[in-house]
């Protein structure tokens, strides 16, 4: 079945720099891809939706990018803020989207 | 306003007890998931279901049964609750092909203690 690999599992980074994730998946057919913010104690929150057509996908503050080829999904979020500080998960599903499937997530750390 | 309400929020249950933990959605959603969420592990589906009616194992589904017996109610079951079965379970709606087009959204947890 279809395996999820998230990294890195926990990252640092100054105020107004960028923080960078990748997943990487095994099923060729993967169709639909997410991301997730969880912020502490709380629940999962959906940042994007990115279709297996859309290789570049804008957001508020953050990019995520899809690399069929290599079986990437990565998420930049530019100039992040402590506000950012929070757990991520990306998560992948074929066309059907009946199983929906998670990286093991990154918790992100702002600095002041 | 798209909803997935768990019940209960909290609970704590005795080895070889019973356990039965709820989700409802009010957002007329095909797919409904239970995952559970545990420090270095992340999210792992445990089942999930397209519809009223089915029930379809996940990537762990050992101990577990799951209940769709509507569109809106998905339940799942600890028949025999262990100690390892101590986790934080999230219910999930979603419906990424509809008309719609939502991806999973999620309840607020339910935080279960076995012991």
């Amino acid at each position: 079945g279809e395996q999820v690999e998230q990294r890195p599992p926990h990252l640092s980074v100054r105020e107004g720099d960028s923080a960078f994730i990748t997943c990487t998946y095994t099923d060729p057919n993967s169709y639909y891809f997410f991301w997730y913010k969880q912020e502490p104690g709380a629940s999962l929150q959906l940042l994007m939706k990115v279709f297996s057509s859309t290789e570049i996908n804008e957001g508020q503050g953050f990019t995520v990018l899809l690399n069929k080829k290599d079986k990437r999904l990565s998420l930049n979020l530019t100039a992040a803020h402590p506000g950012d500080s929070a757990a991520y998960f990306c998560a992948v599903s074929d066309t059907n989207a009946y199983k929906v499937i998670f990286g093991k997530g990154t918790h992100l750390h702002v600095l002041p | 306003e798209a909803a997935v309400t768990q019940s209960p929020r909290n609970k704590v249950a005795v080895t070889g007890g019973k356990v039965t933990l709820s989700c409802n959605q009010t957002n007329n959603h095909n797919n409904m998931y239970w995952y559970r969420q545990d420090t270095g592990h992340g999210l792992r589906l445990i089942h999930y279901s397209y519809g009223a009616g089915s029930t379809e194992k996940g990537d762990i589904p050992d101990g577990y049964k799951a209940s769709r017996p509507s569109q809106e109610n998905f339940s799942l079951i600890l028949e025999l609750a262990t100690p390892s079965q101590t986790s934080v379970y999230f219910c999930a709606s979603g419906d990424a092909t509809g008309w719609n087009n939502q991806a999973p959204l999620f309840g607020e947890g339910t935080r279960l203690s076995v012991l």
